[in-house]
């Protein structure tokens, strides 16, 4: 059964770089399909972060384009994710997720249980 | 500002049927066959129930159905029960720079 998983700091302080990890079990990043970083405020909406295939495309959330980068290690089979300079704002609890099938981007089936990162001094 | 609208709430009574819009614009929802619900109850992550517009995923009760008109896309779950009391929240592929957009969530609340 595919599983992911986030990790990462519970606490972050402003200007930082928060640095998450999404590990996948039970099928291959290198697949064919897009995985999305996607984060919640408390008591807030949903906000898709960025969208991957290996080797193929990435696709970034343009108000956090500046701030963000996605990368791969297919040897670990993770996929991880860096925001820099954060405040306040980027309090969120942040899911990987993945796709119902490769031929869609964005109906995303398979979700991590959330990892809470908290900007704070 | 979320890129899609969503009520903020909506309420019905167990049996009976409710309808969940989400409003956008002919470049993602009217444009684009692409549109997903979530559920999402508290403190978990978020649960896909229709995909591409009202297709459901393996295991999705039948009670939820999606449709699709011009710029506004709908769920409708029927027979509420007890369980269904969640936020829900729609999303669709967009052709702005952007991949993916959500609506800002709907309050579903069973009396």
């Amino acid at each position: 059964q595919e599983q992911l998983q986030e990790s990462g700091p519970g606490l972050v302080k402003p200007s930082e770089t928060l640095s998450l990890t999404c590990a996948v079990s039970g099928s291959s990043i290198s697949s064919a399909y897009y995985w999305a970083w996607i984060r919640q405020p408390p008591g807030k909406g949903l906000e898709w972060i960025a969208s991957f295939r290996h080797s193929v495309s990435t696709y970034y959330n343009p108000s956090l384009k500046s701030r963000v980068t996605v990368s791969v290690d297919t040897s670990e089979n993770h996929f991880s994710l860096k925001l820099s300079s954060v405040t306040a704002a980027d309090t969120a609890l942040y899911y990987c997720a993945r796709p119902i099938v490769p031929s869609t981007r964005v109906a995303f089936h398979i979700w991590g249980q959330g990892t809470m990162v908290t900007v704070s001094s | 500002q979320s890129a899609l609208t969503q009520p903020a709430s909506v309420s019905g009574s167990p049996g009976q049927s409710i309808t969940i819009s989400c409003t956008g614009t002919t470049s993602d929802v009217g444009g684009y066959n692409y549109v997903s619900w979530y559920q999402q109850h508290p403190g978990k992550a978020p649960k896909l129930m229709i995909y591409e517009v009202s297709n459901r995923p393996s295991g999705i009760s039948n009670r939820f159905s999606g449709s699709k008109s011009g710029n506004t896309a709908s769920l409708t779950i029927s027979g509420l029960q007890a369980e269904d009391e969640a936020d829900y929240y729609c999303s669709s592929y967009t052709s702005s720079s952007t991949l993916v957009v959500f609506g800002g969530g709907t309050k579903l609340t069973v009396l």
